[in-house]
């Protein structure tokens, strides 16, 4: 089945600065890549996705990047706010039964 | 936008008894709902995944006798924890798959403690 590592596991930045997690994941069938933000006892929250038909997707200060042939995927946030603060998840699925399988996650802390 | 109502939010209950979960989506068909344990500090785990009008398929290690899953409709999902123990204490959360669009909608997730 699919295995989906993240890095790193935590994350601390300066407000303003910019922060990148990045993904692997082992099955080249995987074709949708969702990135989720999680706060303390909420559901996940869907902050961007990116599906295998496309290299680079971009919302505002959040970006996200896709190598199929290495099969790595990273979520970028840029100008980064105490409010993005939170545990950021990485995903991956295929086609076939739509299941998502997560990675460990990343908690993200900003420091004003 | 799409949404998954769960309940409850939170339970409390003792060894032994049975808790059931109830997501329901509400503006959209779930085609497929998953459910997801994740326990304080780690990720998503899929318990898993059923299909309206079909048995639910397991993922490897989760007793299906335990959890009981029914998709009895295209908008009503229920896990049930049967014969709770304090190592079934976690928080459940569901995801529908909207129409097999490949859009998840996560609901709002039960804390469930078991004493």
């Amino acid at each position: 089945g699919e295995n989906v590592e993240q890095h790193p596991s935590t994350l601390s930045v300066q407000e303003g600065d910019s922060a990148v997690i990045k993904c692997t994941y082992s099955d080249s069938a995987s074709n949708y890549f969702p990135w989720y933000k999680q706060e303390l006892g909420k559901r996940p929250q869907l902050i961007i996705d990116i599906r295998s038909n496309v290299g680079e997707k971009k919302d505002q200060r959040i970006a996200v990047t896709l190598n199929k042939t290495a099969k790595h995927f990273s979520l970028h946030i840029t100008e980064t706010q105490p409010e993005d603060s939170a545990v950021y998840f990485c995903a991956a699925s295929t086609g076939s039964n739509y299941k998502l399988t997560f990675g460990k996650g990343t908690l993200l802390t900003v420091n004003p | 936008g799409a949404v998954v109502s769960q309940h409850p939010s939170w339970v409390i209950c003792k060894s032994g008894t049975s808790v059931k979960i109830e997501c329901r989506s509400l503006d959209f068909q779930a085609t497929t709902m998953f459910w997801y344990r994740q326990f304080p500090k780690q990720s998503l785990m899929l318990m898993a995944t059923s299909n309206e009008g079909s048995k639910a398929t397991y993922e490897q290690g989760v007793e299906k006798d335990k959890f009981l899953i029914n998709h009895a409709s295209l908008t009503l999902s229920t896990l049930t924890v049967t014969s709770a123990h304090p190592e079934d204490s976690s928080f459940y959360i569901c995801s529908g798959d909207r129409e097999g669009l490949l859009v998840y909608t996560f609901g709002s997730g039960t804390r469930l403690t078991v004493v």
